[in-house]
């Protein structure tokens, strides 16, 4: 079946340090991925996708590129805030169902 | 436009009870998930309506239960509740084309704490 694994954390960094997710998976066939982000209180927001081999997905400064060959999506900011403070997922699907399977979630803690 | 909206916000049962939660997707979506989320586990996918019928199912137990009405609102059901169904249950919405772009929307979810 499909997996996705993640490091739990926390990541505690401070404020304009580089930020990396690293993120794994197993699926069958050609997964689209995913990286979701859960801010205090709230549901999931969709972060940043990329669907093909190669594909680089980027929203607010974050980005990841889906990696075939090592089965990578890893997430990466050049300069974080104290207003990125969440819980970040990475996630996947595969097939033309909503079945997304995720992660365990990284929590990342930005002091100023 | 109005996001997914989930009610209650908060509940708070005893071990053997029932519990009904309620999703009321995005205007004009007809696909309706429903994921588990708990410290240890993560998010655990539940099953995923569409069209009033039940397209996917993830490895819950039977005590788990959905439904989508005409209207593509979706109950959830936990009947003879136990402890470790204490979580967040988070629903999502999308329109359900299908496909690699298709994109999920949360709704903020239901605290549920048995006791």
């Amino acid at each position: 079946g499909n997996s996705v694994t993640q490091m739990e954390g926390p990541v505690t960094l401070s404020e304009e340090a580089f930020l990396t997710i690293n993120c794994t998976y197993t699926a069958t066939g050609y997964p689209s991925l995913f990286w979701y982000v859960q801010y205090p209180g709230e549901g999931l927001q969709l972060l940043l996708k990329a669907t093909k081999a190669d594909d680089k997905g980027s929203n607010k400064g974050f980005e990841a590129t889906y990696r075939k060959e090592t089965t990578s999506f890893h997430l990466e900011k050049g300069s974080v805030q104290v207003s990125d403070s969440a819980v970040y997922f990475c996630a996947l699907t595969s097939g033309g169902y909503q079945k997304v399977t995720f992660g365990i979630g990284t929590k990342l803690q930005v002091i100023p | 436009k109005a996001g997914v909206t989930q009610t209650p916000r908060y509940l708070i049962k005893t071990r053997g009870q029932q519990v009904t939660l309620s999703c009321s997707p995005i205007s004009g979506h007809r696909s309706v998930s429903w994921y588990q989320q708990t410290p240890g586990q993560g998010l655990q996918f539940l099953f995923e309506y569409f069209s009033e019928t039940q397209r996917n199912k993830g490895n819950f137990p039977g005590r788990f239960s959905g439904r989508q009405f005409s209207n593509s609102r979706s109950e959830m059901n936990v009947s003879t509740l136990e402890l470790g169904d204490s979580a967040l249950y988070l629903c999502a919405s999308s329109l359900s084309v299908g496909g690699p772009n298709e994109k999920l929307f949360f709704g903020s979810g239901t605290q549920l704490s048995v006791l």
